[in-house]
């Protein structure tokens, strides 16, 4: 059983289309990251959301905790070639202590 | 200011070997942590070092598996013997106090 479902898997699509990732879960969670992890690298964190409802805005990247913390979402508006990677949700437990991941979306941006 | 570095980059063995994976975290970092991502999985939690002391370890698959963290400064993750199942990508992270962890860029383990 999957902790953290993200739907899309994958994603393929033009230059300047913007898009929506989403991850899920049964589960309530005190906070949720996004990860982005480029080829050959590890992933590097993009935000936490710690608020139920809580919009985070990163450039042309927008991150919604769903009210209810059990899911949330990000939204890439115009995106770029550069935004391609595989993003990841992920969900701090015990205190920080470890991260749980979600399944991953990989995303291709084609110039 | 250096980051998480791991070495090696990638490793091939034949089972029934050993292999020692190796993890610098950032200077000054009390938390450090082990993850792996095998095939078609997510990445998953192997096991928490604060300073040289295992905070957790819950996720380590089975006794093969031994994580040493000497004085609290770099790790070691021996897997002995390794199994085909053991292949994967396996990533260090470190943190100052575990809110934000910095990841490495992975050792991929290939185990023939």
């Amino acid at each position: 059983t999957q902790l953290l479902e993200q739907s899309p898997q994958f994603l393929s699509i033009q230059e300047g289309e913007n898009l929506t990732v989403y991850c899920n879960s049964s589960s309530v969670f005190s906070s949720l990251q996004w990860y982005r992890q480029e080829p050959g690298e590890g992933p590097v964190l993009l935000v936490t959301v710690v608020t139920g409802g809580e919009v985070k805005k990163l450039k042309r990247l927008t991150f919604q905790f769903g009210d209810a913390r059990k899911d949330s979402s990000l939204h890439i508006t115009a995106a770029q070639p550069g935004d391609t990677g595989l993003y990841l949700c992920a969900a701090p437990r015990g205190g920080y202590q470890k991260v749980t991941f979600g399944t991953g979306t990989k995303l291709q941006v084609i110039p | 200011e250096a980051g998480v570095t791991q070495f090696p980059s990638h490793s091939v063995i034949e089972k029934g070997q050993t292999v020692t994976l190796r993890c610098d975290p950032i200077s000054g970092h009390d938390n450090l942590y082990w993850y792996r991502r095998v095939m078609g999985k997510e990445i998953k939690f192997l096991l928490h070092f604060v300073k040289e002391s295992k905070q957790d370890e819950s996720g380590m698959p089975n006794n093969r598996f031994l994580a040493e963290r000497t004085g609290g400064t770099y790790s070691t993750l021996k897997v002995q013997p390794a199994e085909l199942e053991d292949s994967g990508v396996y990533f260090c992270a470190s943190s100052p106090r575990g809110n934000i962890q910095y990841f490495g860029a992975g050792t991929r383990l290939s185990v023939l």
